[in-house]
Protein backbone atom coordinates (compact mmCIF):
# COMPACT_ATOMS: atom_id res chain seq x y z
CA UNK A 1 0.00 0.00 0.00
CA UNK A 2 1.47 3.68 -1.10
CA UNK A 3 2.40 6.03 1.68
CA UNK A 4 1.40 9.61 2.10
CA UNK A 5 2.78 11.73 -0.52
CA UNK A 6 3.29 14.98 -0.31
CA UNK A 7 3.72 17.51 -3.20
CA UNK A 8 6.19 18.93 -4.04
CA UNK A 9 8.87 17.94 -1.88
CA UNK A 10 10.99 21.45 -1.93
CA UNK A 11 10.03 24.98 -2.84
CA UNK A 12 11.22 28.39 -2.68
CA UNK A 13 9.50 31.20 -2.63
CA UNK A 14 9.52 35.50 -2.08
CA UNK A 15 7.85 37.49 0.82
CA UNK A 16 4.39 38.56 0.04
CA UNK A 17 4.09 35.44 -2.65
CA UNK A 18 0.89 32.42 -1.59
CA UNK A 19 1.96 29.11 -1.92
CA UNK A 20 -0.15 25.74 -2.13
CA UNK A 21 0.99 22.14 -0.64
CA UNK A 22 -0.55 18.92 -1.46
CA UNK A 23 -0.89 15.71 0.16
CA UNK A 24 -2.49 12.41 -1.04
CA UNK A 25 -3.10 10.37 1.79
CA UNK A 26 -3.17 6.43 2.57
CA UNK A 27 -5.63 4.77 0.41
CA UNK A 28 -8.82 4.01 2.95
CA UNK A 29 -7.90 7.05 5.79
CA UNK A 30 -10.44 9.78 5.45
CA UNK A 31 -8.22 11.71 8.08
CA UNK A 32 -5.24 14.54 6.98
CA UNK A 33 -3.86 16.79 9.81
CA UNK A 34 -1.11 19.58 8.83
CA UNK A 35 1.67 20.25 10.92
CA UNK A 36 4.78 22.70 10.66
CA UNK A 37 8.08 21.38 11.72
CA UNK A 38 11.16 23.99 12.67
CA UNK A 39 14.46 23.86 14.98
CA UNK A 40 12.90 26.33 17.44
CA UNK A 41 9.02 25.32 17.60
CA UNK A 42 9.32 21.78 16.82
CA UNK A 43 6.19 19.93 15.30
CA UNK A 44 3.48 22.11 15.72
CA UNK A 45 -0.25 21.25 14.58
CA UNK A 46 -1.82 23.29 11.66
CA UNK A 47 -5.26 21.89 11.08
CA UNK A 48 -6.72 18.72 10.50
CA UNK A 49 -9.87 17.77 8.02
CA UNK A 50 -12.09 14.26 8.07
CA UNK A 51 -14.60 13.61 5.34
CA UNK A 52 -13.87 17.29 3.87
CA UNK A 53 -14.80 18.78 6.82
CA UNK A 54 -12.43 21.02 9.16
CA UNK A 55 -12.75 19.12 12.49
CA UNK A 56 -9.92 20.82 14.69
CA UNK A 57 -7.53 24.25 13.86
CA UNK A 58 -3.75 24.60 15.66
CA UNK A 59 -3.09 28.73 16.89
CA UNK A 60 -2.17 29.56 13.80
CA UNK A 61 -2.86 33.28 11.57
CA UNK A 62 -5.68 33.07 9.10
CA UNK A 63 -2.64 33.23 6.59
CA UNK A 64 -3.01 29.56 6.40
CA UNK A 65 -5.86 27.70 5.01
CA UNK A 66 -6.31 24.05 3.76
CA UNK A 67 -8.99 22.07 2.16
CA UNK A 68 -9.73 18.43 1.74
CA UNK A 69 -11.33 16.76 -1.45
CA UNK A 70 -14.02 13.69 -2.13
CA UNK A 71 -11.24 11.78 -2.68
CA UNK A 72 -9.51 12.59 0.72
CA UNK A 73 -6.77 14.24 -0.61
CA UNK A 74 -5.90 18.04 1.17
CA UNK A 75 -4.46 20.73 0.37
CA UNK A 76 -3.03 23.74 2.37
CA UNK A 77 -2.40 27.72 1.18
CA UNK A 78 -0.42 30.27 2.76
CA UNK A 79 -0.91 33.54 1.84
CA UNK A 80 1.19 36.32 1.82
CA UNK A 81 4.17 34.68 2.90
CA UNK A 82 6.55 35.85 5.82
CA UNK A 83 10.43 34.31 6.35
CA UNK A 84 9.36 32.88 9.84
CA UNK A 85 7.20 31.09 7.47
CA UNK A 86 10.17 28.72 6.50
CA UNK A 87 9.96 25.36 7.59
CA UNK A 88 9.14 21.53 6.85
CA UNK A 89 5.25 20.99 6.23
CA UNK A 90 4.17 17.63 6.85
CA UNK A 91 1.29 15.98 6.44
CA UNK A 92 -0.04 12.71 8.55
CA UNK A 93 -3.15 10.79 7.18
CA UNK A 94 -4.92 8.38 9.82
CA UNK A 95 -7.72 5.78 9.21
CA UNK A 96 -9.98 6.19 12.24
CA UNK A 97 -12.04 8.69 13.94
CA UNK A 98 -10.02 9.20 16.61
CA UNK A 99 -6.71 9.37 14.73
CA UNK A 100 -4.66 6.71 17.30
CA UNK A 101 -2.39 5.92 14.45
CA UNK A 102 -0.97 9.07 12.13
CA UNK A 103 1.53 8.29 9.61
CA UNK A 104 3.18 11.35 8.05
CA UNK A 105 4.46 11.75 4.37
CA UNK A 106 8.17 13.13 3.79
CA UNK A 107 7.55 16.95 4.08
CA UNK A 108 7.53 19.83 1.92
CA UNK A 109 10.64 22.15 2.32
CA UNK A 110 9.17 25.55 1.97
CA UNK A 111 11.88 28.36 1.94
CA UNK A 112 10.78 31.90 1.98
CA UNK A 113 13.53 34.68 0.56
CA UNK B 1 -3.16 23.42 26.61
CA UNK B 2 -1.61 20.04 26.46
CA UNK B 3 2.25 19.93 26.90
CA UNK B 4 4.60 16.92 26.31
CA UNK B 5 8.40 17.32 27.99
CA UNK B 6 10.55 15.25 26.25
CA UNK B 7 14.32 14.72 27.81
CA UNK B 8 16.92 14.42 27.14
CA UNK B 9 16.77 16.89 24.31
CA UNK B 10 20.30 15.25 22.85
CA UNK B 11 21.87 11.88 23.68
CA UNK B 12 25.50 10.84 22.33
CA UNK B 13 26.31 7.47 23.13
CA UNK B 14 28.84 4.34 21.84
CA UNK B 15 27.26 1.67 20.18
CA UNK B 16 26.56 -1.09 22.63
CA UNK B 17 25.59 0.98 25.32
CA UNK B 18 21.46 1.08 26.30
CA UNK B 19 19.87 4.35 27.08
CA UNK B 20 16.41 5.46 27.99
CA UNK B 21 14.06 8.40 26.40
CA UNK B 22 11.27 9.87 28.36
CA UNK B 23 8.60 11.85 27.68
CA UNK B 24 6.13 13.84 30.51
CA UNK B 25 2.81 15.39 30.74
CA UNK B 26 0.76 16.60 33.52
CA UNK B 27 -2.31 15.89 31.16
CA UNK B 28 -3.80 12.78 30.00
CA UNK B 29 -3.51 10.72 26.62
CA UNK B 30 -5.73 8.83 25.01
CA UNK B 31 -3.06 7.41 23.57
CA UNK B 32 1.00 7.97 23.08
CA UNK B 33 3.13 7.25 19.97
CA UNK B 34 6.85 7.32 18.84
CA UNK B 35 8.33 8.35 15.82
CA UNK B 36 11.80 8.35 14.44
CA UNK B 37 12.84 11.00 12.41
CA UNK B 38 15.69 11.05 9.40
CA UNK B 39 16.73 14.70 8.14
CA UNK B 40 14.67 15.95 5.86
CA UNK B 41 12.21 13.18 5.67
CA UNK B 42 8.64 12.92 7.82
CA UNK B 43 8.47 11.21 11.01
CA UNK B 44 7.63 7.17 11.27
CA UNK B 45 5.99 5.47 13.65
CA UNK B 46 7.69 2.97 15.35
CA UNK B 47 4.97 2.45 18.34
CA UNK B 48 1.11 3.67 19.82
CA UNK B 49 0.73 2.49 23.00
CA UNK B 50 -3.00 3.66 24.30
CA UNK B 51 -3.45 1.43 27.44
CA UNK B 52 -1.98 2.53 30.78
CA UNK B 53 0.74 0.49 32.26
CA UNK B 54 1.17 -1.03 28.75
CA UNK B 55 4.71 -2.09 27.67
CA UNK B 56 5.79 -2.88 23.63
CA UNK B 57 8.60 -4.29 22.31
CA UNK B 58 10.47 -3.95 18.82
CA UNK B 59 13.08 -5.82 18.82
CA UNK B 60 15.88 -3.81 20.69
CA UNK B 61 13.11 -1.18 21.52
CA UNK B 62 11.12 -1.15 24.34
CA UNK B 63 7.64 1.38 25.39
CA UNK B 64 5.86 2.10 28.38
CA UNK B 65 2.91 3.75 28.76
CA UNK B 66 2.46 5.46 32.55
CA UNK B 67 -0.37 3.89 34.75
CA UNK B 68 -2.03 7.13 34.57
CA UNK B 69 -1.16 7.67 30.83
CA UNK B 70 0.60 10.99 31.31
CA UNK B 71 4.06 9.66 30.96
CA UNK B 72 5.98 7.75 28.46
CA UNK B 73 9.29 5.90 27.92
CA UNK B 74 11.41 4.17 25.27
CA UNK B 75 14.41 2.18 26.32
CA UNK B 76 16.92 0.79 23.78
CA UNK B 77 19.58 -1.93 24.54
CA UNK B 78 22.59 -2.33 22.92
CA UNK B 79 22.13 0.76 20.96
CA UNK B 80 23.67 0.56 17.05
CA UNK B 81 25.19 3.63 14.66
CA UNK B 82 21.82 2.75 12.47
CA UNK B 83 19.42 4.02 15.40
CA UNK B 84 20.95 7.41 15.03
CA UNK B 85 18.00 10.20 14.71
CA UNK B 86 15.84 12.24 16.18
CA UNK B 87 13.10 10.73 18.38
CA UNK B 88 9.68 11.98 19.05
CA UNK B 89 6.93 11.33 21.09
CA UNK B 90 3.27 12.58 20.70
CA UNK B 91 -0.25 12.33 22.57
CA UNK B 92 -3.58 12.06 21.25
CA UNK B 93 -5.55 14.11 23.41
CA UNK B 94 -7.98 12.46 25.49
CA UNK B 95 -11.79 13.57 25.30
CA UNK B 96 -13.47 13.75 21.86
CA UNK B 97 -12.53 17.38 20.61
CA UNK B 98 -9.03 17.45 19.59
CA UNK B 99 -9.84 15.41 16.70
CA UNK B 100 -6.28 14.94 14.89
CA UNK B 101 -4.23 16.81 16.68
CA UNK B 102 -1.11 15.17 18.16
CA UNK B 103 1.04 17.31 20.57
CA UNK B 104 4.42 16.19 20.38
CA UNK B 105 7.75 16.84 22.52
CA UNK B 106 10.96 18.56 21.45
CA UNK B 107 12.59 15.42 20.03
CA UNK B 108 15.79 13.40 21.29
CA UNK B 109 18.55 14.09 19.04
CA UNK B 110 20.33 10.46 19.46
CA UNK B 111 23.91 10.17 17.65
CA UNK B 112 25.69 6.34 18.42
CA UNK B 113 29.16 6.35 17.34
CA UNK B 114 30.76 3.18 16.17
Amino acid sequence: KAGVTQTPRYLIKTRGQQVTLSCSPISGHRSVSWYQQTPGQGLQFLFEYFSETQRNKGNFPGRFSGRQFSNSRSEMNVSTLELGDSALYLCASSQDRENTEAFFGQGTRLTVV
Amino acid sequence: TQLLEQSPQFLSIQEGENLTVYCNSSSVFSSLQWYRQEPGEGPVLLVTVVTGGEVKKLKRLTFQFGDARKDSSLHITAAQPGDTGLYLCAGAEAGGTSYGKLTFGQGTILTVHP
